[in-house]
């Protein structure tokens, strides 16, 4: 099945530290990816995509996303991060099929001052 | 530009009884899609409409459905509740049908099953 898979649960982070967070995918052809972030008890806001082209992918709130097909990732980064980046992030991705978007189980990240 | 709209916010509902949640897409947008979230289970997939036509449905139960309206707006409706229901519905719209489009969501329904 085609899928999205993200392999840290947790992450801890310490204030102004870089963070990076894993995805990897499993699609027949180059997928249509994505990167959401979701507050406690908020909605998914769209950080950014990946269609095709450039491979580096700049989002909002200072993300960038870097889609590697030798490796099957489209890994989300931000090169300092701020206490208001806790939160969940979500990596999903678009089925060729039937265009279903699929999710990964999600990264919680805590930002420790 | 408003964002997707969903109602109610938060919900309280006894076991047996149904309940019908509302969600008014981005203005132009004419695909609608719902997903179930829980801790356990994570986000999954509900169903989507296009153009007043369920596209796609999840792996879901028969208790679980869904219309859209002409004017895309979209209800999802749960029967016969049970305590497993209780979740965080959202609700995503695309412009349109096809793998590069982005969705956005609303805010979400919270529903307790007591």
């Amino acid at each position: 099945a085609q899928s999205v898979t993200q392999p840290d649960i947790h992450i801890t982070v310490s204030e102004g530290a870089s963070l990076e967070l894993r995805c990897n995918y499993s699609y027949g052809a180059t997928p249509y990816l994505f990167w959401y972030v979701q507050s406690p008890g908020q909605g998914l806001q769209l950080l950014l995509k990946y269609f095709s082209g450039d491979t580096l992918v700049q989002g909002i709130k200072g993300f960038e996303a870097e889609f590697k097909r030798s490796q099957s990732s489209f890994n989300l980064r931000k090169p300092s991060v701020h206490w208001s980046d806790a939160a969940e992030y979500f990596c999903a991705g678009r089925d060729f099929i039937d265009y279903k978007l699929s999710f990964g189980a999600g990264t919680t990240v805590t930002v420790r001052a | 530009k408003a964002g997707v709209t969903q109602t109610p916010r938060y919900l309280i509902k006894t076991r047996g009884q149904q309940v019908t949640l509302s969600c008014s897409p981005i203005s132009g947008h004419r695909s609608v899609s719902w997903y179930q979230q829980t801790p356990g289970q994570g986000l999954q997939f509900l169903f989507e409409y296009f153009s007043e036509t369920q596209r796609n449905k999840g792996n879901f139960p028969g208790r679980f459905s869904g219309r859209q309206f002409s004017n895309s707006r979209s209800e999802m409706n749960v029967s016969t509740l049970e305590l497993g229901d209780s979740a965080l519905y959202l609700c995503a719209s695309s412009l349109k049908e096809g793998t590069n489009t982005e969705a956005f969501f609303g805010q979400g329904t919270r529903l307790t099953v007591v």
